[in-house]
């Protein structure tokens, strides 16, 4: 089965720097990448998100870049805010798979 | 309207009981799913229901019971409930190819 790896786990930063999450992922069978965000004590929320036939997307402030031939993805926070502060996830999944299995989530804290 | 609803959102009970959490979607998509998030925040996936019927169960033990009546609601059923229990269960839809969770489901076994 898939195996999703997110580093670092937690990652601290100033306010206006960037942030940088990297995942890695074992099946090459997988081509929909997704990023959740997930503010304390809520829900996760779908942030943005990539498929295996694009490089790379930009939404505002965040961009994901993915290089299939290493199997990794990155999520790029530019300027960022102390409500940037959360938990994000990575996840992967295959066409066929029916599932979207998750790194173990970055703690982001975005100081003042 | 709310995408993905579950309720009760907090849930405390003692050890040995049954409880069930309800979960809705009007997303109008056929896949539902249950995810458990630990203390340390990972997301395990436990089961997937397409149209009423079971496709995924992630080796949960049987004492979780999925229940689908029709292809908008996914309830977790949960018999003989263990101190391990206690956790933060997400009911999930899926819209295209994301997830949309519900609110999540604080479980807390005393």
């Amino acid at each position: 089965g898939e195996n999703v790896e997110q580093h670092p786990s937690t990652l601290s930063v100033q306010e206006g720097d960037s942030a940088v999450i990297k995942c890695t992922y074992s099946d090459s069978a997988s081509n929909y990448f997704p990023w959740y965000k997930q503010e304390l004590g809520k829900r996760p929320q779908l942030i943005i998100d990539i498929r295996s036939n694009v490089g790379e997307k930009k939404d505002q402030r965040i961009a994901v870049t993915l290089n299939k031939t290493a199997k990794h993805f990155s999520l790029h926070i530019t300027e960022t805010q102390p409500e940037d502060s959360a938990v994000y996830f990575c996840a992967a999944s295959a066409a066929n798979a029916g599932k979207s299995t998750f790194g173990d989530g970055t703690t982001l804290t975005v100081k003042p | 309207d709310t995408a993905v609803s579950q309720t009760p959102k907090y849930l405390v009970t003692q050890m040995g009981n049954d409880k069930s959490i309800k979960c809705e979607q009007n997303l109008g998509h056929d896949t539902m799913y249950w995810y458990k998030q630990d203390s340390k925040k990972f997301l395990k996936i436990m089961f997937s229901y397409n149209n009423k019927e079971l496709i995924i169960n992630e080796t949960v033990p049987n004492r979780f019971s999925p229940k689908s009546p029709d292809k908008a609601h996914l309830n977790l059923h949960i018999n003989s409930l263990e101190l391990g229990d206690s956790a933060v269960y997400f009911c999930a839809g899926r819209l295209g190819y994301g997830y949309t969770f519900g609110s999540g489901t604080r479980l807390t076994v005393v």
